[in-house]
């Protein structure tokens, strides 16, 4: 059975601060990795796709790391924001569908 | 560019009842997925659909169905509404086999049972 897990559930840091959230995935046959971003009563955005192929992908202050081998995945955000603010889920990609870990709800203290 | 619509935005029904949410996909994208997200948890699978057809489905029963139309818009129906089925409903689009594709979200149907 797929399973994505993310820790940690909740993270709380000052504005400014360099942080990693974490995903780790027990599929070693995943396609890709997405990372989205999900505002309160919102839909998801996509912030980032890492193909099984690559090793990482960036995105302006934020970069994703796959480690298949180890069935990992990491979102390195650099100088947080406020608005950096939300719930981030990682998921693992199958032939149709996402398996998604139930994120991590990122709070940025001005 | 259009995104992906859903609507209706929120939705109260009642136990027993039935219900359609309705999706439309990002201009050009052809394949529509459906996912159910309870309060503080991941989106869950439900079904994919392509070229009119269900391609894969997740682990709900028959109560929930859908339909794909030749624009590629789609359908979530479900009946005999339960309590249980209180959640953030989701669609999202991409473009042909999903495994290659980033999928792209609507905002999501929020449905009450009472």
């Amino acid at each position: 059975k797929q399973e994505v897990t993310q820790i940690p559930a909740a993270l709380s840091v000052p504005e400014g601060e360099n942080l990693v959230l974490n995903c780790s995935f027990t599929d070693s046959a995943i396609y890709n990795l997405q990372w989205f971003r999900q505002d309160p009563g919102k839909g998801l955005t996509s912030l980032l796709l890492i193909q099984s192929s690559q090793r990482e992908q960036t995105s302006g202050r934020l970069n994703a790391s796959l480690d298949k081998s180890s069935g990992r995945s990491t979102l390195y955000i650099a100088a947080s924001q406020p608005g950096d603010s939300a719930t981030y889920l990682c998921a693992e990609g199958g032939s149709e569908k996402l398996v998604f870990g139930k994120g991590t709800k990122l709070t940025v203290n001005p | 560019d259009a995104g992906v619509t859903q609507s209706p935005t929120h939705l109260i029904k009642t136990r027993g009842q039935q219900v359609t949410l309705r999706c439309s996909p990002k201009s050009g994208h052809d394949t529509v997925s459906w996912y159910q997200q309870a309060l503080g948890q991941g989106p869950q699978f439900i079904f994919q659909y392509y070229e009119e057809e269900e391609r894969q489905r997740g682990n709900f029963p028959d109560r929930f169905s859908g339909h794909q139309f030749p624009n590629y818009s789609s359908e979530l129906n479900v009946n005999a509404l339960l309590l249980g089925d209180s959640a953030l409903y989701l669609c999202a689009s991409s473009l042909g086999q999903t495994s290659y594709q980033p999928q792209h979200f609507g905002d999501g149907t929020r449905l009450s049972i009472l």
